[in-house]
């Protein structure tokens, strides 16, 4: 079965410390995997996707295939940081629409 | 550009009642998906349409619906609500419904259905 899980639901970290947020997924095949992230009050949108390999606002995540994961971290949160974060997989083929995880909200405390 | 437009942004229903979601895409995309979202149970994917055809569809009873127009807007039916409807439920917009690196996709703001 196609599962993405985040096993946080809430991380709180200083301001300056480092970050990761823990995604694993299970897929049979060659996933997509992405990290989208939801601010308060603003809709949902594309942090980074593994096929792009690209930093965004800091963040970085790897696709580690044998591990089945896609964690993504930034070496030091800021408190504009805070918001919802979620992991998401994509199947191949034609089958275009995503499976998220629950979620992880990240806290960035002053 | 603009970006995916839902309307209504809220609505409130009573049980039994029916209820009709609309989504206008990103301009130049041609697929849309619906996903519901809750405390509970997350972001779920509903269906997926492109071309005016649904291409993918997920595990929900046929109470949900929705279908595609030839400008790629789209609606989403809910009938026969039930409480446990209740939820936000969101649009997505992409250029394309196969994988690559154009079919990224864009989420409106959702709507925020109550069911009372």
């Amino acid at each position: 079965a196609q599962r993405v899980t985040q096993p946080e639901k809430l991380l709180s970290v200083f301001k300056g410390a480092p970050v990761e947020l823990k995604c694993n997924y299970s897929y049979s095949g060659s996933p997509e995997l992405f990290w989208y992230v939801q601010y308060s009050r603003q809709r949902l949108q594309l942090l980074l996707r593994h096929i792009s390999r690209e930093s965004i606002k800091g963040f970085t995540a790897d696709l580690n295939k044998g591990e089945t994961s896609f964690h993504l971290k930034k070496p030091f949160a800021q408190e504009e940081d805070s918001a919802m974060y979620y992991c998401a997989l994509r199947g191949g083929g034609s089958q275009g629409n995503l499976i998220f995880g629950k979620g992880t909200k990240l806290s960035v405390k002053p | 550009k603009a970006g995916v437009t839902q309307t209504p942004r809220y609505l409130i229903k009573t049980r039994g009642q029916q209820v009709t979601l609309s989504c206008s895409p990103i301009s130049g995309h041609r697929s849309v998906s619906w996903y519901q979202q809750t405390p509970g149970q997350g972001l779920q994917f509903l269906f997926e349409y492109f071309s005016e055809t649904q291409r993918n569809k997920g595990n929900f009873p046929g109470r949900f619906s929705g279908r595609q127009f030839s400008n790629s807007r789209s609606e989403m039916n809910v009938s026969t609500l039930e409480l446990g409807d209740s939820a936000l439920y969101l649009c997505a917009s992409s250029f394309s419904y196969a994988g690559g690196g154009k079919n990224i996709q864009y989420f409106g703001a959702g709507t925020r259905l109550s069911v009372l």
